[in-house]
């Protein structure tokens, strides 16, 4: 069976300090791997996706960066962290479909960033 | 992707039926209506999924208007468990570079009192 993880679970950073969260994937290949956030409340949004290596789509400009440097392996990445950054953070995969077809997103457990 | 509204929030008896409510007029012939929830400080999961048809999978069913610009999740016995955010999200078909990507919306709070 397939598993997500995401680490660390929990991170408190100070502003201005480089940000690395990382997400594995298990048990599928060639997953497409997407990076969300989320605020306080509701409301995920979609910053970063990757149907490949080295493929990277990017949705919201901001200080963050994503890098896929394997196939089951995302990073999302910031040189400089802002107080708006902290956020929720969530990690998912899909499996990978041909044209013309719909599939499930599974999600990670989260990494709870907070930037002091 | 198309928009949906919900409700902001909705309260249930446990073991009643709960009805969750989406309008999405403007979906267009290709959208799958997906449903996810996300329980307090997880990650969200997938709960079912349609196209025309109703479905009903071991989580719920989905109820489909026949012209398709609204539908309701079902949860047949609401359970203490089932207290969480359920978002309606619209996805057209896809296509190799696209990447099949979710847009969330705020979903409907489900509250459940024993």
């Amino acid at each position: 069976s397939q598993t997500i993880h995401q680490w660390p679970a929990t991170l408190v950073q100070p502003v201005g300090s480089p940000l690395s969260l990382e997400c594995t994937v298990e048990g599928t290949s060639n997953p497409n791997l997407y990076w969300y956030r989320q605020a306080a409340g509701r409301g995920l949004q979609l910053l970063f996706y990757s149907v490949g290596i080295g493929q990277i789509s990017s949705e919201v400009p901001q200080n963050l960066s994503a890098s896929r440097p394997q196939d089951r392996q995302f990073i999302l990445s910031s040189k400089k962290l802002l107080l708006s950054d902290s956020s929720f953070y969530l990690c998912a995969w899909s499996p990978w479909v041909a044209v013309t077809s719909t599939d499930t997103q599974y999600f990670g457990p989260g990494t709870r960033l907070t930037v002091l | 992707d198309a928009k949906t509204t919900q409700p902001n929030s909705m309260e249930s008896n446990e073991e009643e039926p709960v009805h969750l409510p989406c309008n999405h007029s403007t979906i267009s012939g290709t959208d799958y209506i997906h449903w996810y929830r996300q329980l307090p400080s997880q990650g969200p999961e997938y709960v079912i999924h349609g196209l025309t048809s109703n479905v009903n999978n071991r989580m719920a069913s989905l109820a489909i208007a026949e012209d398709r610009k609204s539908s309701t999740l079902i949860l047949h016995r609401a359970t203490l468990r089932d207290a969480a955010v359920y978002y309606c999200i619209l996805r057209g078909s896809l296509s190799y570079n696209q990447g099949g990507k979710l847009i969330f919306g705020q979903g409907t709070e489900l509250s459940v009192k024993p």
